[in-house]
């Protein structure tokens, strides 16, 4: 089993509608963050979490929120997805703050008509 | 804020020939710069990173050299395979804070069999 999962894997869905995607993992690492993929833009951090209590924005977190439900759990929400949300999105984790690797999920990609 | 820049966009070339992607960053206080490889449908994967109290790593047909003078480092992969088919991403952060970490914007490296 993966130690990163996210779900759904795909998805498509109207603009105005409410999307959560969901993010679990099994390393039992405390860092969590989600993660925007575009084509020519490289990966852009939307939101982090350091532990259950701590939710910070990243560099893009306009018409997103998050919840961190639990150590293993981080869901992203789009409140009113709109076309320009459409995109890979990464949910990925680490175990500290000079630790080197980021352990991403496969990856969420959301498609918004 | 660090801004990395990545090049080339797309790389092809032939199986067992050398690959050499490289990236620039801004920020003087960037002292990690890890190298991710994503596979189709999957998530970035660390293969290869260096701190800036070296100048170059290897590992079997990898290496990652930095040159912080000018602000500049670069992934070399030998002989290379079709396995190495994938999209690199480079990236620089301060000693500490994933937080930080600023991708670069992707390299499609193909290897023509």
């Amino acid at each position: 089993d993966a130690d990163v999962t996210q779900t759904p894997r795909n998805r498509i869905t109207k603009t105005g509608k409410r999307i959560m995607l969901e993010c679990s993992q099994t390393k039992g690492h405390d860092r969590m963050y989600w993660y925007r993929q575009d084509p020519g833009l490289g990966l852009r951090l939307i939101y982090y979490s350091f532990d259950v209590k701590d939710i910070n924005k990243g560099e893009i977190s306009d018409g997103y929120s998050v919840s961190r439900q639990a150590q293993a759990k981080f869901s992203l929400s789009l409140e009113s997805a709109i076309p320009n949300q459409t995109a890979l999105y990464f949910c990925a984790t680490t175990s500290g703050a000079n630790t080197g690797e980021l352990f991403f999920g496969e990856g969420s990609r959301l498609t918004v008509l | 804020g660090e801004n990395v820049e990545q090049h080339p966009s797309t790389l092809s070339v032939q199986e067992g020939d050398s690959a050499v992607i490289k990236c620039t960053y801004s920020d003087s206080a960037s002292n990690y710069f890890p190298w991710y490889k994503q596979e189709l449908g999957k998530g970035p994967q660390l293969i290869i990173d260096i701190r800036s109290n070296v100048g170059e790593k290897k590992d079997q047909r990898i290496a990652v050299t930095l040159n912080k003078t000018a602000k500049h480092f670069s992934l070399h992969i030998t002989e290379t395979q079709p396995e190495d088919s994938a999209v690199y991403f480079c990236a620089a952060r301060p000693n500490f804070g994933n937080e930080k970490l600023t991708f670069g914007t992707g390299t499609r490296l193909t290897i023509i069999p």
